[in-house]
């Protein structure tokens, strides 16, 4: 067990839907990191909040947005979903410093767009 | 091309074999490596962790980066059933910056 919370496991919806994921961090890490894993692209970064404030942004789509709350959880929300968004999305967390730089992924929810 | 490429495999072995999982990375700015395994369908588990170029090893695991030609390896001794699973490298710049993976090899081990 990594330490690292996620909810819900699983996720079925329809097309033009919206979600929202949620991850709580390790305690006492401030970063929270979430990636994308699909089978034609294996594990992509989406974007990073350190203490509450977006600190780098990969391939996010416009649709999707992120927020870090002042308790560290962190929240994805995917909008107009469609079916090319089913995947397996995971957060990951350390302490986003200089100090470390392995990140301990939770177990991941798995949305399908029917 | 892509910032590291890893062998997708798959790959098997019988049980007590020596596995050998590589990547390569074209980047110089990536200074951490990292091995993670991923059983079907669950969250990424790290298994090793590594900066310099060199071994690093941890029990039947042993870790190894060459930073002269970009090239990173993970040595699996006296292979397992239940080593039987994806693994993914990992690179990243360091300071909390974003991992970045190869697309993963997997491996099973059979009795």
């Amino acid at each position: 067990d990594s330490g690292v919370t996620q909810t819900p496991k699983h996720l079925i919806t329809a097309t033009g839907q919206r979600v929202t994921l949620r991850c709580s961090p390790r305690s006492g890490d401030l970063s929270v990191y979430w990636y994308q894993q699909s089978l034609d692209q294996g594990l992509q970064f989406l974007i990073q909040y350190y203490n509450g404030e977006e600190r780098a942004k990969g391939n996010i789509l416009e649709r999707f947005s992120a927020q870090q709350f002042p308790d560290l959880h962190s929240e994805l929300n995917l909008s107009s979903l469609e079916l090319g968004d089913s995947a397996l999305y995971f957060c990951a967390s350390n302490a986003g410093d200089t100090s470390t730089d392995t990140q301990y992924f939770g177990p991941g929810t798995r949305l399908t767009v029917l | 091309q892509k910032e590291v490429e890893q062998d997708p495999g798959p790959l098997s072995v019988p049980e007590g074999a020596i596995v050998s999982l590589n990547c390569t990375y074209s980047n110089s700015a990536f200074q951490y490596f990292m091995w993670y395994r991923q059983y079907s369908r669950k969250g990424p588990e790290l298994l090793m962790y590594t900066y310099s170029s060199g071994n690093k090893e941890d029990g039947r695991f042993t870790a190894q980066v060459d930073k002269s030609s970009k090239y990173i390896s993970l040595f699996i001794r006296d292979s397992q059933p239940s080593d039987s699973a994806t693994y993914l490298c990992a690179v990243t710049r360091g300071g909390g910056n974003k991992l970045t993976f190869g697309t993963g090899t997997q491996l099973k081990v059979e009795l």
